[in-house]
């Protein structure tokens, strides 16, 4: 059965900074990895999608990375702002005895910027 | 830009009641989706549905759940005799052609 993990749960830094938050799954069998950010009460913003075939996506100061072989996802958050301030969540997509479409959430990263 | 859309944002129900949840996909989305955060925890899934047929369910989603898409545009919810245990935070969603899922804003249900 596959599960998601990430780390850190919560993380608080400077404006400015540069950081990592990080997802692993434990089935390699995944079609896809979504990023998503969540605002306290609301729903979910889709960030990036990776796809299997791929290693990484970018937009903007976002970059994403997918290591299939390690069950491995990191978010790259480039000069954070104030207004990067929510949860992350990671969300993989596999090919679970045909489950296509099921994506298994993290528990997700709180970030906090600080001005 | 085109969005999922959820009504209504919050609601509640006494325990034992029928509450119907409704979703507008994305208007050429073909496959649909219902998940559920309960507080503090988290986002699971429950249904996918594409060509006017249930392709896959969770262990969540029993007997008392039903999935609809009545016309072209709406994709509803149904939980026949709710529990307290179902209050949570229900997210529909849509992809299209590709794989990427779109979520709407999600209904706040509350079960007393």
């Amino acid at each position: 059965k596959q599960e998601v993990t990430q780390i850190p749960a919560a993380l608080s830094v400077p404006e400015g900074e540069n950081l990592v938050l990080n997802c692993s799954f434990t089935d390699s069998a995944i079609y896809n990895l979504q990023w998503f950010r969540q605002d306290p009460g609301k729903g979910l913003t889709s960030l990036l999608l990776i796809q299997s075939s791929q290693r990484e996506q970018t937009s903007g100061r976002l970059n994403a990375s997918l290591d299939k072989s390690s069950g491995r996802s990191t978010l790259y958050i480039a000069a954070s702002q104030p207004g990067d301030s929510a949860t992350y969540l990671c969300a993989a997509e596999g090919d679970y005895g045909g489950s296509q479409g099921n994506l298994i959430f993290g528990k997700g990263t709180k970030l906090s910027v600080k001005p | 830009e085109p969005e999922v859309t959820q009504t209504p944002s919050h609601q509640v129900t006494q325990m034992g009641q029928e509450v119907i949840l409704h979703c507008v996909p994305i208007s050429n989305h073909l496959y649909f989706y219902w998940y559920r955060q309960i507080l503090g925890q988290k986002v699971e899934f429950l249904v996918s549905f594409y060509n006017n047929e249930i392709s896959e369910k969770s262990e969540i989603f029993d007997d008392q759940f039903s999935v609809e898409r009545p016309d072209g545009s709406n994709f509803t919810l149904k939980i026949r005799s709710t529990k307290l245990e179902d209050s949570a935070m229900y997210f529909c969603a849509s992809s299209g052609a590709g794989v990427e899922q779109f979520f709407g804003p999600g209904t706040r249900l509350t079960v007393l």
